[in-house]
């Protein structure tokens, strides 16, 4: 089975940094690569789909890169909105693997 | 497109969970349209259980597959998700979520429902 990895797990920022999280998989999954955010007691929330196309209505200020086996999730101006989870997941027809998670504070 | 979870709140260890989806906005009968199930322990991180397209198309988390049976009935607009001999570390926050095909991730989500493993 493939594995996930995020790092880091913990992030602390300031109002207007630039964030980047990392996400590792164990082999190659091309681009089948999501991002999500996810606020306490809610469910995630898309972000990012095809490891660099961002979800409709989602904020500019996030983008994801990457493919192979390193991918990550960039917020350019880190806003108060902002702190939450988030999640990478392999994704295909037959599987769809999590990684650990990162959370972002202020 | 809203999807929507049910089942007990509480179960009993070594009892079978059963839990529904149901989902409205599309079509199970698109036979593109999948439904997975995820969840999240308290505190903890997201785990992917199991997706279903069809009735003849299932696909399980490895390390969970002989405790878990998903099923649908598109006439119903319901998706079922049975995992059996619960233990308390079962307990966790039970998602559904649709992929709008194969090769795209979860785009809706439901808001989950709390199930605890407790005799």
């Amino acid at each position: 089975d493939i594995q996930m990895t995020q790092s880091p797990s913990t992030l602390s920022a300031s109002v207007g940094d630039r964030v980047t999280i990392a996400c590792r998989a164990s082999q190659s999954i091309s681009s089948w690569l999501a991002w999500y955010q996810q606020k306490p007691g809610k469910a995630p929330k898309l972000l990012i789909f095809a490891a660099s196309s961002l979800e409709r209505g989602v904020p500019s200020r996030f983008s994801g890169g990457g493919s192979g086996t390193e991918f990550t999730l960039t917020i350019s101006s880190l806003q108060p909105d902002d702190v939450a989870t988030y999640y990478c997941q392999h994704y295909n027809s037959y599987s769809g693997t999590f990684g650990q998670g990162t959370k972002v504070e202020i | 497109v809203t999807l929507k979870e049910s089942g007990p709140v509480l179960v009993k260890p070594t009892e079978t969970l059963t839990l529904t989806c149901n989902v409205s906005g599309f079509s199970l009968n698109n036979a593109r349209m999948g439904v997975s199930w995820i969840r999240q322990p308290p505190g903890k991180a997201l785990e992917w259980l199991a997706h279903i397209f069809s009735n003849d198309e299932k696909s399980y988390n490895t390390s969970l597959k002989t405790r878990l049976t998903v099923s649908e009935d598109p006439s119903k607009s319901q998706v079922v998700l049975t995992m059996t001999n619960m233990d308390p570390v079962d307990t966790a926050t039970y998602f559904c979520a649709r992929m709008q095909s194969r090769w795209l991730p979860l785009d809706s989500w439901g808001p989950g429902t709390l199930v605890t493993v407790s005799s």
